[in-house]
This record gives structure tokens, sequence and C-alpha cells, in this order.
């Protein structure tokens, strides 16, 4: 099983509709993240989260809102969709880096992808 | 606020040859960068981390190098393969408490047989 799941893997909704990604982890990370790809873009942080009591903004977190309802649960909701908000979505954790570890401190793990369509 | 920024953006190169990547960023007060793999469709796989104290890392083929004063990262890769066909990406993370890392947006790499 993979380390880090995301569900749905492929969505299509329509505009207005209410969609929650969610992401899932094994990998006992206390630091999770949501990344949005769009093509030529590269990936832009939606919201992050060092613990489940720390909600943090990122660059584009417009039209979006995050649940942690547990250290290895991350959930990103658009209220409600356009269609500007079709991309593929990314979840990620990584530890401390200062607890981390040695060279590896702060490695990020990804989640294969949920790729969202809106008409 | 940081820039990431990866040149090419495409590159094709016959299997065999030795090849290198480049990413480079405008603020020099990170704490580490990495280097992912992305395949079509697929998540990032992580290659290299290269923590800011340190000048390269290894592993088999690869070789990533970091010059924080110039602002410079390079992914080298040797006897390229038609399997390492995919998109590298190159992220940095901002020293400080946030550790927020920034993207560049990748280079797409063709290895043809």
């Amino acid at each position: 099983d993979a380390d880090v799941t995301q569900t749905p893997r492929n969505r299509i909704t329509k505009t207005g509709k209410r969609i929650m990604l969610e992401c899932s982890q094994t990998k006992g990370h206390d630091r999770m993240y949501w990344y949005r790809q769009d093509p030529g873009l590269g990936l832009r942080l939606i919201y992050y989260s060092f613990d489940v009591k720390d909600i943090n903004k990122g660059e584009i977190s417009d039209g979006y809102s995050v649940s942690r309802q547990a250290q290895a649960k991350f959930s990103l909701s658009l209220e409600s969709a356009i269609p500007n908000q079709t991309a593929l979505y990314f979840c990620a954790t990584s530890d401390f880096p200062e607890l981390g570890g040695g060279s590896k401190g702060g490695e990020l793990f990804f989640g294969e992808g949920s790729r969202l369509t809106v008409l | 606020k940081q820039e990431v920024t990866q040149i090419p953006a495409a590159l094709s190169v016959p299997e065999g040859e030795n090849l290198v990547l480049n990413c480079s960023f405008t603020d020099s007060a990170i704490y580490n960068l990495q280097w992912f793999r992305q395949d079509p469709g697929k998540g990032l796989t992580s290659l290299l981390l290269i923590q800011s104290s340190q000048r390269e890392q290894t592993s088999g083929r690869l070789n990533a190098s970091l010059d924080k004063s110039s602002g410079r990262s390079t992914l080298y890769i040797a006897a390229s393969q038609p399997g390492d066909s995919a998109t590298y990406l190159c992220a940095v993370t901002r020293s400080g408490s946030a550790r927020q890392l920034t993207f560049g947006s990748g280079t797409q790499l063709t290895v043809l047989p």
C-alpha cells in the first residue's frame, strides 16, 4: 500500500458543487500539505498543517478549505467548485526537518494525485 | 518571494548520454533543496535531498549539487536510459519557521532509444 493515499483519484463535477478530496498517510509525519499543479505553473501550495491543531494558508488558498481530522488525515474542500479549479491536486507529508534524522530531514512524500475537472 | 526557475523546459537526448538539468532560485536563505521525478499522470517521487550545509548528494546514476551563494543546483544524470524519461522538478525549502517549499516548473526529459 502507498504511504500517502488520495481519494478520489479522478473526479468530474459541475460548477457550484461541493467537492472533498481526502488524504491519508502511514508515514507517521506531523506535517501535511495540499498542492495544486497546473500545466506550466509547477506546484503551488494551497494549505499546510504542521499538526492537528495547526492549519495555515498557502499562496492560493482562496476558494478552498481544509480539515485535519487526525495526524494521518488531511482533507481539502472546494465549497463551490468553479472551472478554473480544474487541476491535478497533490497531498504531501514531511517530518519536522529538525527531527527528521540527519540528511533526510524534511524530505517530502507525495500521493499519486487527484485529477479534478470542473465543468 | 522565492522564485525557482528550471531551464530548459524540455530536453531530448539519445540513450547513453550524460546530461545536466538546471535549477536556479532567487533567495539563498534556503533550508534544503529537493529534486523530484514525475511520470505522466503520477505523483512526485523524491530523488535527492540536499541540506543547505551540503554541496552535493549522489544516488546511483544521479548526482545533485548545490551552490547557495549563486542560487543554483544541478542534477546530473549519467548514462541516460529511456526509463529516465519523465519531468524533473526541483523545490527549495525556505529557512525560518514556515519551511514552505517553492517548486520550479520542471524540465521534461525524453531519452530516445
